[in-house]
């Protein structure tokens, strides 16, 4: 059975990088994973999608460690307005399971 | 990414009632999802509704709790029937889009807010 797993709750500081990490287990080579940001009363927002060691983006990074049981979102240099739920999603084949999600206060 | 709405964005329902929700997207999309995110919770999906053909439901869901209608590649709708507390939720559509350098993507609509009393 498909699980994946996220820390419920962090916090950070004005300028710092956050690092948000989602362990998935059987995932395969080609199976891929996305980041969604979510503010209350709105739906995700996708942020990135990787499947491979590391991938880059105007907004953050993404890594995938070799044995492929967790991922990392990274946001570098974050700002109050980065305080939102993020959720990571993993395709496993044709399903998909999102993560519990992971709720990140960016503090002044 | 895709632009997509949701009707209604919210709403207040008796016990019992049903609500339609609609999907529409800015273009053609072959594959369309909905999902339930209930209070303070993740995302859990409902169905898969590609035109043409019936929805396929996930474990948990049946048909004649959530119909779900395709009629063309820019719209859905979702119906939730019979409705109980329980069933007060936001509802997501969502579309699959090809991701940048592989796969696909989903892109999600706003969401309706649904309050059953």
């Amino acid at each position: 059975l498909a699980k994946t797993t996220q820390p419920i709750s962090m916090d950070s500081y004005e300028g710092q990088e956050v690092n948000i990490t989602c362990s998935h287990n059987n995932i395969a080579t080609n199976d891929y994973i996305t980041w969604y940001q979510q503010f209350p009363s709105q739906g995700p927002r996708f942020i990135i999608q990787g499947y491979k060691t590391k991938v880059t983006n105007e907004v953050a990074s993404l890594f995938i460690p070799a044995d492929r049981k967790s991922s990392t979102l990274s946001l570098p240099r974050v700002s109050l307005s980065d305080t939102a739920v993020y959720y990571c999603l993993v395709n496993y084949g044709q399903n998909f399971v999102f993560g519990p999600g992971t709720r990140l206060s960016v503090l002044p | 990414s895709a632009v997509i709405s949701q009707k209604p964005s919210r709403d207040i329902c008796q016990r019992g009632t049903s609500l339609t929700i609609q999907c529409q997207v800015d273009s053609q999309v072959t594959m369309m999802f909905w999902y339930r995110q209930q209070p303070g919770q993740s995302l859990t999906l409902i169905a898969t509704a590609n035109q043409g053909s019936e929805a396929t439901y996930e474990s948990g869901f049946v048909i004649d709790k959530f119909p779900i209608s395709r009629p063309n590649l820019t719209f859905s709708t979702l119906t939730v029937s019979n409705m109980s507390p329980e069933d007060s939720s936001i509802y997501l559509c969502s579309v699959d889009r090809p991701g940048q350098d592989y796969g696909e993507t989903q892109y999600f609509g706003p969401g309706t807010r649904l309050l059953v009393l």
